[in-house]
């Protein structure tokens, strides 16, 4: 079958540095994305990784390892607006870009 | 400038209703998508379109009927609605070989 495992819920405090953790088992494998999406709001495009090993947007890194099925999510020097879902997305085809979704990470910021 | 628009943001209705959402992108992508977000936030696709093509139909019953009139737009129609139906439902869109899916902001959907 196919499923992707994260944690439910993280909480941090500002400043801090929170690592969201995702485990894949899917038919296919093409890369794997983080999407943030505030509460009311629509999923937005964090990054992708198709290669092993780190990729690093500013305040947002995403590593990924093939060989263990498993990625995560940095998330560095946490601010307020950082407070959000986050989930990991295992893209299954080359074409038609088919996403499977983990079921998101709730990330509270305390100030 | 809005990338991807849909229209209603929220829609009510009556089990056992007919309705449609409609989605637009200007990004000039050539993918386009349709997803189902749950009350437990978990996020499911349904329908992509390539090219105005029918590419992905995941397990959705037949009562959901995408449209794809241009590569620009992206319609959902919905028969006879059940309760079951309750949902955020976003439309996506994607360059093909860009791997970024850009999303609308999404219709509530509630089915009483």
């Amino acid at each position: 079958g196919q499923s992707l495992e994260q944690p439910s819920e993280v909480t941090a405090v500002e400043g801090a540095i929170v690592q969201i953790n995702c485990t894949y088992q899917t038919s296919g494998f093409y890369g794997l994305s983080w999407y943030q999406q505030h509460d009311g709001g629509a999923p937005t495009f964090l990054s992708y990784n198709a290669l092993d090993g780190l990729e690093e947007t500013g305040r947002f890194s995403s590593f990924l390892s093939r060989s263990d099925s498993y990625g995560y999510l940095l998330l560095q020097e946490l601010q307020m607006k950082d407070s959000a879902s986050y989930f990991c997305a295992v893209r299954e085809g080359n074409q038609g870009g088919k996403l499977i979704f983990g079921q998101g990470t709730e990330l509270s910021v305390k100030p | 400038d809005t990338a991807v628009s849909q229209t209603p943001k929220y829609l009510v209705t009556q089990m056992g209703n007919d309705k449609s959402i409609k989605c637009e992108q200007n990004l000039g992508h050539d993918t386009m998508y349709w997803y189902k977000q749950d009350s437990k936030k978990f996020l499911k696709i349904m329908f992509s379109y390539n090219n105005k093509e029918l590419i992905i139909n995941e397990t959705v019953p037949n009562r959901f009927s995408p449209k794809s009139p241009d590569k620009a737009h992206l319609n959902l129609h919905i028969n006879s609605l059940e309760l079951g139906d309750s949902a955020v439902y976003f439309c996506a869109s994607s360059q093909a070989l860009i791997r970024t899916q850009y999303f609308g902001p999404g219709t509530r959907l509630t089915v009483l």
